[in-house]
């Protein structure tokens, strides 16, 4: 079975630019949230969609976004970047909605590393 | 919000010996404790978990144990091996909202 899959792995921008991140949870699992993970901060929760609604939003600016897919596949934005959102951006899917305040396990992808310049 | 703890920041450990990470928190109302950790170049993986309900739980080499009225939490690796270097993050419940993680501890086990 495959594992939770996250593209682009690395990627590069400058600041004011802005950057949409993928990711394609595991077959069957209709849930999916996204966390920042940055050396200083560890990893704080942006938000999480099931069948295609946003049921929860961290607190995190307007300039973070993020849809769902029938599919379920996902993807984040983040518009006029700035130097402080370089970090690893980790997606993780889970078979339930709320896995993201407990109510089930969250299977995380290798993530989406972001440099701002 | 909820305040979730780590200690120590690093740990280094011979092979063969046991590492314990400590978690605290500060919502008396948490009901839910994950341990997961996250190997180089990959995403955290859960590894084992606890509910306030019970107070320890084991699964092999690894334990976790909880005290309510402190509002901490363990990890015990007994045994430990090469492979279990890596950065494990606790996290809990708060405000039956919200899954706040720690800042995660970085393991470090010497062969």
């Amino acid at each position: 079975k495959a594992g939770v899959t996250q593209t682009p792995r690395y990627l590069i921008k400058t600041r004011g630019q802005q950057v949409t991140l993928s990711c394609s949870p595991i077959s069957g699992h209709r849930s999916v949230s996204w966390y920042q993970q940055t050396p200083g901060q560890g990893l704080q929760f942006l938000f999480e969609y099931f069948s295609e609604t946003q049921r929860n939003k961290g607190n995190f600016p307007g300039r973070f976004s993020g849809r769902q897919f029938s599919n379920s596949r996902s993807e984040m934005n983040v518009s006029t970047l700035e130097l402080g959102d370089s970090a690893l951006y980790l997606c993780a899917s889970s078979l339930v909605s709320g896995a993201h305040r407990g109510t089930g396990e969250l299977f995380f992808g290798e993530g989406s590393r972001l440099t701002v310049l | 919000g909820e305040n979730v703890e780590q200690h120590p920041s690093t740990l280094s450990v011979q092979e063969g010996d046991s590492a314990v990470i400590k978690c605290t928190y500060s919502d008396s109302a948490s009901n839910y404790f994950p341990w997961y950790k996250q190997e180089l170049g990959k995403g955290p993986q859960l590894i084992i978990d606890i509910r306030s309900n019970v107070g320890e739980k084991k699964d092999q080499r690894i334990a976790v144990t909880l005290n309510k009225t402190a509002k901490h939490f363990s990890l015990h690796i007994t045994e430990t091996q090469p492979e279990d270097s890596a950065v494990y993050f606790c996290a809990a419940v708060y405000g039956n909202n919200r899954l706040a993680f720690g800042k995660g501890n970085q393991v470090v086990v010497i062969p």
